[in-house]
């Protein structure tokens, strides 16, 4: 089955720790995205690449880094300057032009 | 940027009735307008779509609407189901950019 694979579902980690998100997509789309998502406020872009080696800042970039060395790779790393980590973390992907996103299950972190 | 804006947030209707949910967005150059259906723990999944060169699209119980002059576009369910209720997000996205603006969610509650 084709598709996107976020690990872990659920993850926990004491304040001042970097984490990383895993985002692994078997679809061959060359865009890959990471949105978070709180109560009542939608999806908001965190980041997002287009290409292999290449990825631009989305709306809430601050406190987030993201790689993308792997087409069908695209880790988000959550750092210790990330003021409230705590969230639902989404990763899209999709191919060129005029498409739809398709979406993993997320993964819920919480910071304490 | 892009502004998308959805109503209503919270939306209750009786098992065999419709539902429409509104959404509004601000930039012109928009051309594409997707739909998501989320359930509890799960990323979201496309239901609809819509071109800007299309002003009505219909896949079975579900439709959606577009009016370019005005900038709004509805999602329409009819004969609601108990397990049409979910969290439904719009987006608007842009050719240029392959970024999506999503709304803030409506959360649709049919009840038997």
């Amino acid at each position: 089955d084709g598709g996107i694979t976020q690990s872990p579902k659920y993850l926990f980690r004491k304040e001042g720790q970097n984490v990383t998100l895993s985002c692994e997509q078997n679809l061959n789309h060359d865009a890959m995205y990471w949105y978070r998502q709180d109560p009542g406020q939608g999806l908001r872009l965190i980041y997002y690449s287009q290409i292999v080696n290449d990825f631009q800042k989305g709306d809430i970039a601050e406190g987030y880094s993201v790689s993308r060395e792997k087409k069908e790779s695209f880790p988000l790393t959550v750092t210790s300057a990330q003021k409230n980590p705590t969230a639902f973390y989404l990763c899209a992907s999709s191919t060129t032009g005029v498409s739809p996103l398709h979406f993993g299950n997320g993964t819920r972190l919480t910071v304490t | 940027g892009e502004n998308v804006e959805q109503h209503p947030s919270t939306l209750s209707v009786q098992e065999g009735d419709s539902a429409v949910i509104k959404c509004t967005y601000s930039d012109s150059a928009s051309n594409y307008f997707p739909w998501y259906k989320q359930e509890l723990g799960k990323g979201p999944q496309l239901i609809i779509d819509i071109r800007s060169n299309v002003g009505e699209k219909k896949d079975q119980r579900i439709a959606v609407t577009l009016n370019k002059t005005a900038k709004h576009f509805s999602l329409h369910i009819t004969e609601t189901q108990p397990e049409d209720s979910a969290v439904y997000f719009c987006a608007a996205s842009m050719v240029t950019g392959n970024q999506f603006y999503f709304g803030t969610g409506t959360s649709l509650t049919v009840i038997p």
